[in-house]
């Protein structure tokens, strides 16, 4: 099965920083990479699939970028509402296993 | 627009099974197929099995096969999700998720199951 490797496991930053979360796939995936944020006591939302097709109504601050098996999920400007957890996905071969296991952005 | 109404949190006892639906309104629901997804109390997702709405073979995670089965309903555009010989280690929230090329489009508010002995 394809693993996936977030990183970092948490992220401390603040309302206007620029950050960047990284996904490593363990064998090519392509561009078959979709990235989600999960808002405590929510389902999780989808934000960027095909590595960097952002999905409608998503803000353009948020950018996806990759292939292969590196991938970066860049928030350019934090606003409030952007501090959950963010979690990649790959959806080449399906397993258990094709999630990261999620960044929390606090 | 796209609406996934899950059934209500359920109470399982170990080696009971559980049957989730999901209900699709808002989109052709021969269109797209549909993933359950779980997790666990403040854990991670865990992809579970995805169903071709359009013929009745589902595709499972190794880890589930043989206790998990997702049929579908077209006449009421309903996905089911049957979980068995549960375990306290199936104690999670489970989510129907719509997919789109692969990805999970739209997410239903999920179904909380609590396996209790």
């Amino acid at each position: 099965d394809i693993q996936m490797t977030q990183s970092p496991s948490t992220l401390s930053a603040s309302v206007g920083d620029r950050v960047t979360i990284t996904c490593r796939a363990s064998q090519s995936i392509s561009h078959w990479l979709a990235w989600y944020q999960q808002i405590p006591g929510k389902a999780p939302k989808l934000l960027i699939h095909k590595a960097s097709t952002l999905q409608s109504g998503v803000p353009s601050r948020f950018s996806g970028s990759g292939f292969g098996t590196e991938f970066t999920l860049t928030i350019s400007s934090l606003q409030p509402d952007d501090f959950a957890t963010y979690y990649c996905q790959q959806y080449i071969s399906y397993s258990a296993e094709c999630f990261g296991q999620g960044t929390k952005l606090e | 627009q796209v609406q996934l109404v899950q059934s209500g949190a359920e109470v399982k006892t170990p080696g009971a099974s559980v049957k989730i639906s999901c209900k699709a309104t808002g989109y052709t629901f021969n269109s797209r197929y549909m993933h359950w997804v779980r997790q666990a109390p403040g854990q991670g997702l865990e992809w579970m099995g995805i169903i071709n709405p359009n013929v009745t073979s589902a595709t499972y995670a190794q880890r589930f096969q043989g206790r998990l089965t997702i049929t579908r309903d077209t006449s009421t555009s309903t996905v089911y999700m049957e979980l068995s010989s549960l375990r306290s280690e199936d104690t999670a929230m489970y989510y129907c998720v719509r997919s789109i090329g692969g990805a999970g489009e739209n997410w239903g508010r999920g179904t909380l199951v609590t396996v209790f002995s």
